[in-house]
């Protein structure tokens, strides 16, 4: 089964407002952590925002809020007021405790276009 | 400035010619990974170390081999690389290896092999 699921192959949003990318996570593990991160087209990975699967509030950094529904087993990515340079993909990841590798977990991603 | 740092960025090979990727981190960090990315197969892990001289296997290790004989050092080697390892790489590094830390990437290294 996947463990990270984003079913958003491609969005669009016109700038200055805001998206939802969504994610949902499949674990058994009480202790985990879920990550966004964002790939431009120059092929870097660039850290967003993390939810700790203790975090009792929403993760905030800046125009990145993750929505954590834990009992849905959903993260989703809210990116406010959406800017030109906000065009990229972006991979919603999971990483888990127990006794495993540890790997961080991603989904298949969703292609954000900003249209101005 | 805290960074992981992969050489080279781009790649040109031949098969069966080895090769070496270089991985080098400033944080002191005891975790390092190398995933590779595909179109459509998303990031895949090929290696992992937990700290100098621990590595294992990630999902996809055929073809790899890796070494961990300093902290800041991940080297990714290809001993007789083939067209089927044509991909981006990533070399990523954590400062621990419980869930609640993320990976800081490399810039990553677009090899392709003919």
């Amino acid at each position: 089964a996947q463990k990270i699921t984003q079913t958003q192959p491609g969005m669009f949003v016109q700038e200055k407002e805001a998206v939802t990318l969504d994610c949902t996570y499949d674990t058994s593990d009480p202790s985990y952590g879920l990550f966004w991160y964002k790939q431009p087209s120059s092929g870097e990975m660039i850290f967003l925002i993390y939810q700790g699967s203790y975090d009792q509030q929403n993760a905030t950094e800046g125009r990145y809020s993750l929505n954590f529904q834990k009992a849905r087993k959903s993260a989703n990515l809210v990116i406010s007021a959406s800017q030109l340079g906000d065009s990229a993909m972006y991979f919603c990841a999971m990483r888990e405790g127990g006794t495993g590798r540890r790997a961080l977990t991603f989904g298949s991603g969703t292609r954000l276009q900003v249209q101005p | 400035e805290a960074q992981v740092t992969q050489n080279p960025r781009y790649l040109i090979t031949v098969t069966g010619k080895k090769l070496t990727v270089t991985c080098s981190q400033n944080m002191n960090h005891e975790y390092m990974s190398w995933y590779r990315q595909d179109p459509g197969l998303g990031l895949r892990q090929i290696y992992y170390s937990m700290n100098v001289e621990v590595t294992d296997k990630g999902d996809v290790p055929e073809g790899y081999k890796v070494s961990r004989k300093e902290k800041r050092n991940f080297p990714l080697i290809l001993e007789s690389p083939s067209p089927n390892q044509t991909s981006l790489y990533f070399c990523a590094s954590s400062s621990a290896w419980t869930p609640f830390y993320g990976y800081t990437f490399g810039s990553g290294t677009r090899l392709t092999v003919v």
